[in-house]
């Protein structure tokens, strides 16, 4: 079924990047669509961010763009979130996700938490 | 973007009731809807997909209905391992937009 793995959370000051990493393994990552999507405390799940196979088609949520990048690398088995700018609002668990419509493998997910 | 309307936001109920969960689209999303499972601290759970497709491995008692704008999941009998939040969530288009959740508890 595969497993999915993130790391790189943390608390950062508002303005400041963070890169946030999934790890990969059990299935062909290279053959999925992946997904970023979050959960801020006590709230409900928002979807990020999704990028193809080849990385070649990227989709984001508009609270992001132009902030945050989604990038993968298939010879590592391994899906990237770069979140520049970041704000309060972005405090969330952030969780990858296997698929581009129905997300059948997470991870545990990674807490970022933005605050000065 | 497509708004997905899902009530109650909480629901209690007995075990072995029968727990029914709406969610609407702002507009037609034709049969791509997927409902999630979410237990207390731990990743969501595809249980639906196709707004009808019972995901390998999920009991039968969970079930999905509907297409277009509105849709209908359903526990047929209530077991104390369904507490939990439930969300839809569409993807006939980006950005795929998820329900607020319902957070079902038992009685």
């Amino acid at each position: 079924e595969g497993q999915l793995v993130e790391s790189g959370g943390g608390l950062v000051q508002p303005g400041e990047s963070l890169r946030l990493s999934c790890a990969a393994s059990g299935f062909t990552f290279s053959s999925f669509w992946m997904s970023w999507v979050r959960q801020a405390p006590g709230k409900g799940l928002e979807w990020v961010a999704s990028i193809k196979q080849d990385g070649s088609e990227k989709f984001y949520v508009d609270s992001v763009k132009g902030r945050f990048t989604i990038s993968r690398d298939n010879a590592k088995n391994s899906l990237y979130l770069q979140m520049n700018s970041l704000r309060a609002e972005d405090t969330a668990v952030y969780y990858c996700a296997r698929g581009r419509n129905n997300h059948r493998a997470w991870g545990q997910g990674t807490l970022v938490t933005v605050s000065s | 973007d497509i708004q997905m309307t899902q009530s109650p936001s909480s629901l209690s109920a007995s075990v072995g009731d029968r727990v029914t969960i709406t969610c609407q689209a702002s507009q037609d999303i034709r049969k791509y809807l997927n409902w999630y499972q979410q237990k207390a601290g731990k990743a969501p759970h595809l249980l639906i997909y196709d707004a009808s497709k019972l995901e390998t491995g999920v009991p039968s008692r969970f079930s999905g209905s509907g297409s277009g704008t509105d849709f209908t999941f359903t526990i047929s009998s209530l077991q104390p391992e369904d507490i939990a939040t439930y969300y839809c969530q569409q993807f006939d288009n980006f950005p795929r937009t998820f329900g607020q959740g319902t957070k079902l508890e038992i009685e």
